[in-house]
């Protein structure tokens, strides 16, 4: 059983490129989730796609973009990277009917230099 | 979506059982509370839920205040791979197609537990 597939597992960037955060879910879950998490810091919330077709802002949505692919696919954009936006970026996936239970990917681990 | 205290750290010694407090008075009705924990460099992975009633499963036990406004994580026989952070999260439920709270969950500092050989 994959779940929640992240790629790459390792980026590092240097300022202003840009890069796309893949993740897809073989769980036909509505709902997807992209979370950054700092150093010895919780999960915070970037965007977020409640079903196929849409997507809202979070708690930190500035420097990002995201696009909902398909009801599988859900990818994170960094434009111009910025040194603040190293970070481990979690995927995540739910059922938006059910427990609202989250599935988490295993992580991709960016570094802006 | 109702703030939550949990203590930075706890330990456990290994076999014995690991009870994890967490605080949030200021729950809503509908709210339910949710528990994560995150093993370390892992993504968080879903421990345990309810409303007001205890709840059990595989993993763990939920106890919530008669008043709702504090839970404790129980994890009966603690092994050395319990070791992680614990996240405590009180949000209400996802409802329908015109809701808000789409599963947002939103996490504080949790708590890190760590078990003892």
């Amino acid at each position: 059983n994959a779940g929640v597939t992240q790629t790459p597992k390792f980026q590092v960037l240097k300022t202003g490129q840009s890069m796309t955060l893949q993740c897809a879910q073989d769980m036909n879950h509505n709902s997807m989730y992209w979370y950054r998490q700092d150093p010895g810091m919780g999960l915070r919330l970037i965007y977020y796609s409640a079903s196929e077709g849409t997507t809202d802002k979070g708690e930190v949505p500035n420097g990002y973009n995201v696009s909902r692919l398909n009801k599988r696919e859900f990818s994170l954009r960094l434009e111009s990277a910025a040194p603040s936006q190293t970070s481990v970026y979690f995927c995540a996936s739910s059922d938006l009917w059910v427990t609202g239970e989250l599935f988490f990917g295993e992580g991709s681990r960016l570094t802006v230099l | 979506d109702a703030k939550t205290t949990q203590p930075p750290s706890m330990d456990c010694a290994e076999g014995r059982a690991a009870n994890l407090p967490c605080n949030h008075s200021t729950i809503s009705g509908n709210e339910y509370v949710y528990w994560y924990r995150q093993i370390h460099s892992q993504g968080p992975q879903y421990i345990i839920h309810g409303l007001k009633n205890n709840e059990t499963n595989e993993m763990a036990s939920l106890i919530i205040t008669e008043d709702r406004k504090s839970s404790t994580l129980i994890l009966p026989h603690a092994t050395l791979r319990d070791t992680a952070v614990y996240y405590c999260i009180v949000r209400a439920p996802s409802s329908n197609a015109g809701g808000t709270s789409y599963g947002k969950l939103t996490f504080g500092q949790g708590t890190i537990l760590t078990v003892h050989p």
